[in-house]
């Protein structure tokens, strides 16, 4: 499976922009980009995935590199909610199942 | 919004007992998972399904079992539980591209 590097931890400030990055030089071309959130205490949570073409959705934004050897996720403006490990995973879609890998993800700390 | 549902919640056992996880989707999704996760720590995958009838271990090894007799349940069973089993097991399921996760069962083996 391609890993990918994520900084252990980020501190922002709420209602600020978040930029979270996930560097994946090894990615292979049928490799989707996904991010999960897990916030304390419980399970992950989908927040967004994308292929080549940057994503938008109603929690975030994913920016992805040309050559898809690093991607971006954008929180445009944080809450207090948004408090939680990150993770970027590299899967792709084989009959329809994904075989998610969880590092350790980013730390997201926000700011009141 | 995702309905998945693991039980128990919490489970506090001893040595030996036989237990069984229980996880049930209501979205018709063919795809299901379990991870287990120790505190502070990452996931891992340990047993996947594509369907009824199919079962494939993860990339952790686990001494538990699943079976997938009907698509929306998904139980995970432990002969007999030992220490090394205490951990929070985590059920998902997913059609596309983004895996639903329960709320996790935080296992306790004394």
């Amino acid at each position: 499976d391609a890993k990918t590097t994520q900084p252990n931890s980020m501190e922002s400030n709420e209602e600020e922009p978040v930029h979270l990055p996930c560097n994946h030089s090894t990615i292979s071309g049928t490799d989707y980009i996904h991010w999960y959130r897990q916030l304390p205490s419980q399970g992950p949570e989908y927040v967004i995935h994308g292929l080549t073409s940057n994503v938008n959705n109603r929690m975030a934004s994913l920016a992805i590199a040309e050559d898809r050897k690093s991607s971006t996720l954008i929180l445009h403006r944080a809450t207090l909610r948004d408090a939680a490990v990150y993770y970027c995973i590299l899967a792709p879609l084989i009959q329809g199942a994904q075989k998610l890998v969880f590092g350790q993800g980013t730390r997201l700390t926000i700011n009141p | 919004e995702a309905d998945i549902y693991q039980t128990p919640r919490y489970l506090v056992i001893g040595t030996g007992k036989k237990i069984t996880l229980e996880c049930s989707q209501t979205m018709g999704h063919d795809k299901m998972y379990w991870y287990q996760q120790d505190p502070g720590m990452e996931l891992h995958l340990i047993h996947y399904s594509y369907g009824v009838n199919s079962t494939e271990k993860g990339d952790l090894s686990s001494e538990s079992t699943v079976s997938r007799i009907r698509t929306e349940h998904f139980p995970l069973t432990l002969e007999s539980a030992r220490p090394s089993h205490t951990s929070q097991y985590l059920c998902a399921s997913n059609r596309g591209n983004s895996q639903y996760f329960g709320p996790g069962t935080r296992l306790l083996v004394l």
